[in-house]
């Protein structure tokens, strides 16, 4: 069984630059997570969705990132314009519903100079 | 606000020996429990979980313990190996959150041949 993908698995931009993340599902996951993972700290859950609906957006900082799932399967999360702070660990996961099954892409590393 | 915490950022133990991470949490509305494993470079794996109903779940050489009155769990690995070096985070869910986890900082565990 194929498991998460993401793609970029690294960027480098500079601070006001725009960045786009993607994120290919376990297939036949219906729910789909992005977490930030910033040096030193745990996972933070920025955006859950159930298909191709939001779930969960509250910790998304909505004024500079986006995210969508397009048909219920792939997804990307945007940030427009970037920060120094937004240098992080962005993962996917994908599950079926309960966290055991929750499982985790690779990563993107962004450095936001 | 660290609703789930684990205060030791790193542990070393010889091979053999066990192996125990802990971690607490604020959050009495937290009822399910979850240990992750991660490797450098690839997204967290899933270990074992533990229900608050429940204050023992056991899976090979892993076993969680929670203590719901002093609001702290533990993962014990016993006999530790040196392929169980790595991070290991707490994550922490409740009732009705759609499975959303939040999680700790993390323990680097580091097991010595």
């Amino acid at each position: 069984e194929a498991g998460v993908a993401q793609s970029p698995r690294y960027k480098i931009i500079e601070k006001r630059q725009s960045v786009a993340f993607w994120c290919n599902p376990i297939s036949g996951h219906a729910t789909l997570y992005w977490y930030q993972q910033i040096l030193g700290q745990g996972p933070k859950l920025l955006i859950q969705f159930q298909n191709n609906g939001v779930v969960d957006d509250s910790q998304l900082p909505k004024d500079r990132f986006s995210a969508e799932r397009l048909k219920g399967v792939d997804s990307t999360l945007k940030i427009q314009p970037a920060k120094l702070e937004d240098s992080a660990v962005y993962l996917c996961a994908s599950s079926v519903g309960d966290p055991e099954t929750q499982y985790f892409g690779p990563g993107t590393r962004l450095l936001v100079l | 606000d660290q609703q789930v915490k684990q205060n030791s950022p790193s542990l070393s133990v010889q091979e053999g020996r066990i192996s125990i991470l802990n971690c607490d949490y604020t959050n009495s509305m937290f009822d399910y429990f979850l240990w992750y494993k991660k490797y450098p470079a690839e997204g967290p794996t899933f270990l074992i979980s533990i229900s608050s109903i429940k204050d023992k779940n056991e899976d090979g050489r892993f076993t969680v313990f929670l203590n719901k009155s002093a609001k702290h769990l533990s993962l014990h690995i016993v006999p530790s190996q040196p392929g169980d070096s790595a991070v290991y985070f707490c994550a922490a869910s409740a009732r009705g959150s759609n499975y959303k986890l939040t999680f700790g900082k993390g323990t680097l565990l580091t097991v010595n041949p």
